[in-house]
């Protein structure tokens, strides 16, 4: 497609549900992002997969939180047991490889988010 | 450990004034830093970085080592500048962004 979509738009689950939400990047697009907003706060690093593996999953808050990537394109963000301080709007982005070696974050293309409510 | 303050949450200007956004950043090595831009009702869009030395939408940000600053600039801002502005950070060597907590924009009419 021609952006980086995410779907559900919305979400609204029960405390101790189990949720799955969705991304799908550009086609092509090696390097995924999965990020998350809270309300009144700047965006914050869960995880990013280069290709299939997670190249980096330091952002995850605990075991609760699990993506992935099993293809190299479509990625799934999984919540187990979910808390109302999971609420919050995720967000995915996607980069292309190539990009990097010219302009090194340069083609960062952010979804338009989910947003989770946990009630 | 990276990370980006942006001392104002809101910031309200009239058309034609002058407008500068803060970005303070700390970081042991050298980083990469920009500017990206979130419209009403749309997705996170990057504005510009510190890179490519360019000026967007009017927009120029200086990176000032010494002072660790990125401040956001434009010298007649207009009613479509309202919206919400991060500055994020990332190492040269790595890839994820560290974004400070944003900066709502309002320019009044």
């Amino acid at each position: 497609g021609a952006g980086v979509s995410q779907t559900p738009s919305n979400k609204v689950t029960e405390k101790g549900k189990y949720v799955e939400l969705r991304c799908d990047p550009i086609s092509g697009h090696t390097a995924l992002y999965w990020y998350r907003q809270s309300l009144g706060q700047g965006p914050e690093f869960l995880i990013y997969f280069q290709g299939t593996g997670a190249a980096d999953d330091s952002g995850l808050p605990n075991d609760r939180f699990f993506a992935v990537r099993p293809e190299g394109s479509v990625s799934t963000l999984k919540i187990q047991r979910t808390e109302r301080g999971d609420s919050a709007v995720y967000l995915c982005a996607s980069r292309s490889l190539g990009d990097r070696g010219l302009r090194f974050n340069y083609g960062y293309t952010f979804g338009s988010g989910t947003r989770l409510t946990v009630v | 450990a990276q990370r980006v303050t942006q001392p104002e949450k809101l910031l309200s200007v009239f058309k034609g004034a002058p407008v500068e956004l803060k970005c303070n950043y700390s970081y042991s090595g050298s980083p990469e830093l920009f500017w990206y831009v979130q419209y009403s009702r749309q997705r996170l869009q990057l504005l510009l970085r510190h890179i490519s030395r360019e000026s967007i939408k009017g927009f120029t940000a200086d990176l000032n080592k010494g002072e660790t600053s990125f401040h956001l600039k434009k010298p007649f801002a207009q009613e479509e500048d309202s919206a919400m502005y991060y500055c994020a950070l990332s190492p040269l060597s790595g890839s994820r962004l560290t974004f400070g907590e944003g900066t709502q924009l309002t320019v009044n009419p």
